[in-house]
């Protein structure tokens, strides 16, 4: 199975800084016949099932706030909020969708510092 | 819009079986794959299995001895058993819907998810 890890593990930013957030796969998640990483990032806040912020590693879903971007390809992915709002205080998660079982890492928690 | 419904007892003794149900309103079960997840707490989410539109399962191999799952056109549901349950599948069980956009496990819609503890 894929395993996923996440640093750090918290992060306190202050309000409209850049927040960064690391993952690591324990396996090449990108596909080389379509040239896609299989790779998501989810967003959850307190007593709220994960919401789904990003595929494709870097694909927004629709509605969410294009201060959310992803990079990284194969192994290493980042995801990025150039200005933290308040609204943006949770726990994010990547997940691989490269093989089955999917997985995700264990969280990074976000704060405003 | 689509929505997800967690229902089950939030109590459940060691060694019987954890049984959820998952109610979907706003889509047809039949034209989605969905899966069910758990979550301990401070933990990131585990993929416990899914059912496709074909009412055909698959399972994580972690949990395959133990699990079963399936579902209920007429109702629009679809459900989860667990068998020989310990402390640790204490958790907070969600169901979920994998994407349309193709075969890719990702998920875009969650219930609100529902706390099992296991204790005697």
């Amino acid at each position: 199975d894929i395993v996923m890890t996440q640093s750090p593990d918290f992060l306190a930013v202050s309000l409209g800084e850049r927040a960064t957030i690391n993952c690591k796969s324990s396996q090449n998640v990108l596909y080389r016949f379509n040239n896609n990483n299989y790779l998501a990032w989810y967003q959850q806040k307190p007593g709220q099932p994960p919401k789904l912020l990003l595929y494709w590693a870097s694909t927004r879903e629709s509605g969410v706030p294009d201060r959310f971007s992803g990079s990284g390809s194969g192994t290493d992915f980042t995801l990025t909020i150039s200005s933290l709002q308040a609204e943006d205080v949770a726990v994010y998660y990547c997940q691989q969708y490269y093989t089955t079982p999917p997985a995700f890492g264990g969280g990074t928690k976000v704060e405003i510092k | 819009q689509v929505q997800l419904q967690e229902s089950g007892p939030g109590l459940v003794k060691p060694s019987e079986t954890l049984s959820l149900i998952c109610t979907v309103s706003g889509t047809s079960i039949s034209n989605y794959y969905w899966s069910w997840f758990r979550q301990p707490a401070g933990k990131g989410p585990e993929w416990i299995g899914r059912i496709d539109n074909s009412g055909s399962t698959n399972y994580n191999p972690s949990l395959k001895s133990r699990v079963t799952m399936s579902a209920d056109t007429s109702k629009n549901q679809f459900s989860l058993k667990m068998r020989s349950v310990t402390a640790a599948d204490t958790a907070v069980y969600y169901c979920a819907r994998r994407t349309a956009a193709g075969p890719y496990n990702w998920f875009d819609s969650w219930g609100q998810g529902t706390l099992v503890i296991v204790s005697s």
